[in-house]
């Protein structure tokens, strides 16, 4: 069964810093993808980074990367350069192959950027 | 366009009653989801339709009853519910599994049950 870890209920970082939020994984399906979500006090989920279990390179996309390991089964996820409006809940999730369309989420990190 | 839109975004309403919440996307994904959010959780899945068919039930209770009428839409019934039920419901819709199944969201249906 897939199960998906998120270890820091909550985490500080002072504006214009790196901060890197953890997620681990596990599956026993070869192939999967490991998304990362943002959720703003507003509600809504906005999708941020995807890296599938085939992909050869970290995924980025803009201040956002994913730090993966797979032989670790880790996802962790680094937002350079904070912003104050990255304090929000931030989500690690998992899809498995096999799943169809089955998506798991980890229990979130809350993060505050401070200025 | 790349929107989800759900209505509506608050309800209140009695153990007796029925209502329902809607959720539309015309981005032609062909896979929606109803996903149930209490207070500081993760979303729980509840139901995915993909082609407009039923494919996942999360051994959801019977007092909630999705409905998908077509592609764009997709509807969850609501009966008999209970205050345990009050929580904030996320629709989505991807396009498929992979890079291409990053789940588009909705800014969700706040339910509280009285």
């Amino acid at each position: 069964a897939q199960k998906i870890t998120q270890t820091q209920p909550g985490m500080f970082v002072q504006e214009k810093e790196a901060v890197t939020l953890d997620c681990t994984y596990d599956t026993s399906d070869p192939s999967y993808g490991l998304f990362w979500y943002k959720q703003p006090s507003s509600g809504e989920m906005i999708f941020l980074i995807y890296q599938g279990s085939y992909d050869q390179q970290n995924a980025t996309e803009g201040r956002y990367s994913l730090n993966f390991q797979k032989a670790r089964k880790s996802a962790n996820l680094v937002i350079s350069a904070s912003q104050l409006g990255d304090s929000a809940m931030y989500f690690c999730a998992m899809s498995e192959n096999t799943g169809g369309f089955k998506t798991i989420f980890g229990a979130g990190t809350r993060l505050f950027v401070k200025a | 366009d790349t929107e989800v839109t759900q209505t509506p975004k608050h309800l209140v309403m009695g153990m007796t009653n029925k209502k329902s919440l809607k959720c539309e996307q015309h981005m032609g994904h062909r896979a929606m989801y109803w996903y149930k959010q209490k207070a500081k959780k993760p979303p729980e899945l509840m139901f995915v339709y993909s082609y407009e068919k039923l494919s996942i039930n999360e051994s959801v209770p019977s007092r909630f009853s999705p409905e998908c009428p077509n592609s764009s839409l997709l509807n969850l019934h609501l009966h008999a519910l209970q205050p345990e039920d009050s929580a904030l419901y996320l629709c989505a819709s991807s396009q498929d599994w992979g890079l291409n199944g990053a789940a588009f969201f909705g800014q969700g249906t706040r339910l509280t049950v009285v």
